[in-house]
């Protein structure tokens, strides 16, 4: 079936670096999420895009979480400088339609900031 | 505010016994109900999913599901395990374009 892949499985960095987390969602899909899952909680929604903008962001995207997907390439999570508090899986999914169908998912991003 | 509660984070059952795997959710209006499945390395899968009728929802791998209004649950069950079905179980509540609410998953194990 479908298939969204997220690059890289896996990311360990220091805390106030940068870090770019990469998803490539469903081909045909017009709608993009990032999810994040600290260990042991809850997944949680972050934000959702669409036509090159954000549509609406949860209270956990910061002001130093970006998104983007410049000229239909990857759809991007930038974080920037990163925190400890942001260790965790970060999830992307799309869907081709914004109601309430099915999502689909990527295998995450496990972030390790240290 | 909407929710979704699954009050067994760990489940161990024999193989070829049945399931059920617990989810409560709470919501206002009509719940879109999806139960996904995560095996390890993998990413989320869906299972089946619940938008409205018939409230017992058939899904992949002789998964069930059945939507209780009056109980606010929507529980998945099989009738026999396999131990492939290893994996951790995610119930989760569609409320408002994309925005899923999950349950904190449930791991299953199954014993040989």
């Amino acid at each position: 079936g479908p298939k969204v892949l997220q690059i890289p499985s896996h990311q360990i960095i220091d805390m106030g670096q940068m870090v770019t987390l990469n998803c490539d969602p469903v081909s045909n899909h017009l709608y993009f999420y990032w999810y994040k899952q600290i260990l042991g909680q809850q997944m949680e929604f972050l934000v959702n895009f669409y036509n090159g903008k954000v549509m609406e962001k949860s209270k956990l995207f910061k002001d130093q979480f970006s998104v983007e997907r410049p000229d239909g390439s990857y759809f991007t999570l930038k974080i920037q400088p990163t925190a400890l508090e942001d260790s965790a899986v970060y999830f992307c999914a799309s869907s081709f339609q914004i109601s309430n169908e099915r999502l689909f998912f990527g295998h995450g991003t496990k972030l390790s900031v240290l | 505010a909407q929710s979704v509660t699954q009050p067994d984070a760990r489940v161990t059952v024999s193989e070829g016994a049945s399931l059920q795997l617990r989810c409560k959710y709470s919501y206002s209006a009509t719940p879109y109900l999806f139960w996904y499945v995560q095996y390890p390395r993998q990413g989320l899968q869906l299972l089946l999913k619940y938008y409205s009728g018939d409230p017992v929802v058939q899904g992949v791998n002789s998964f069930e599901a059945e939507f209780s209004k009056s109980n606010s649950s929507f529980h998945l069950q099989k009738a026999s395990v396999h131990w492939s079905d290893s994996a951790v179980y995610f119930c989760a509540l569609n409320y408002n374009q994309g925005k899923l609410i999950f349950g904190q998953g449930t791991k299953l194990s199954i014993k040989p």
